[in-house]
């Protein structure tokens, strides 16, 4: 089990630009979340799907933010345009179904925008 | 508004010595509690679990407590290595809710000197 599985780790990119995060869940889990994570909110949840449907997204915190998941194996986490405040640490997890709460976690993306 | 909260924020402590983390939460009805570790630059794991009727669980060096009456929760780590430099954070979920329903503390910054 190659756990979930996230790119890239790094990223930093110029205000305005797109950025596009990507994750792997983990095989056979059903439910993915995306969060966010910085010093002074912690882990925010930012929106999760369960089977590949978009579930919850009031943690989107704007509409620059946008998710997709168009497989079982593939999601993504856009942000257009990117602004300095969207710095942080993004992770995506999964778990096996809804009501299993233990989330597996990637290694995160670390995003800076200058 | 459901919440938890971690004490202390960063807690330093020599190699071999022992530690006690705190948690309290307000979230109500409650499921359940469960602990990550994170290490630096990678996402959080679990540690342990915490459901209503337990009051306390070991695993190896680290033993959970849970008080549901006063809604507190304890992580010690007995005889502290290197290896248990991490962030530990708390995480609560609420009774009826799924892996959405949960209620993340900000975390317990552990550094283990030599």
């Amino acid at each position: 089990d190659a756990g979930v599985i996230q790119s890239p780790r790094h990223e930093v990119t110029e205000m305005g630009q797109e950025v596009t995060l990507r994750c792997k869940p983990i095989s056979g889990h059903n439910s993915l979340f995306w969060y966010r994570q910085t010093m002074m909110r912690g882990l925010e949840l930012l929106i999760y799907f369960n089977n590949n449907v978009p579930i919850d997204d009031s943690g989107m915190p704007e509409d620059r933010f946008s998710a997709k998941m168009p497989n079982a194996s593939f999601s993504t986490l856009k942000i257009q345009p990117s602004e300095p405040r969207d710095s942080a640490v993004y992770f995506c997890a999964s778990s096996r179904d809804y009501w299993n709460e233990k989330l597996f976690f990637g290694s995160g993306t670390q995003l800076s925008v200058l | 508004k459901n919440q938890v909260e971690q004490s202390p924020q960063s807690l330093i402590i020599l190699e071999g010595k022992n530690c006690t983390l705190q948690c309290n939460y307000t979230v109500s009805p409650f499921s359940n509690l469960r602990w990550y570790k994170q290490d630096t630059g990678r996402g959080p794991v679990s540690l342990t679990i915490m459901t209503f009727s337990e009051n306390t669980k070991s695993n190896g060096r680290y033993t959970a407590t849970l008080d549901a009456d006063t809604k507190q929760s304890s992580l010690h780590i007995t005889a502290s290595q290197l290896s248990d430099s991490a962030s530990y954070i708390c995480v609560v979920r609420v009774s009826g809710g799924g892996a959405d329903g949960l209620t993340f503390g900000k975390g317990t910054h552990l550094i283990i000197q030599p």
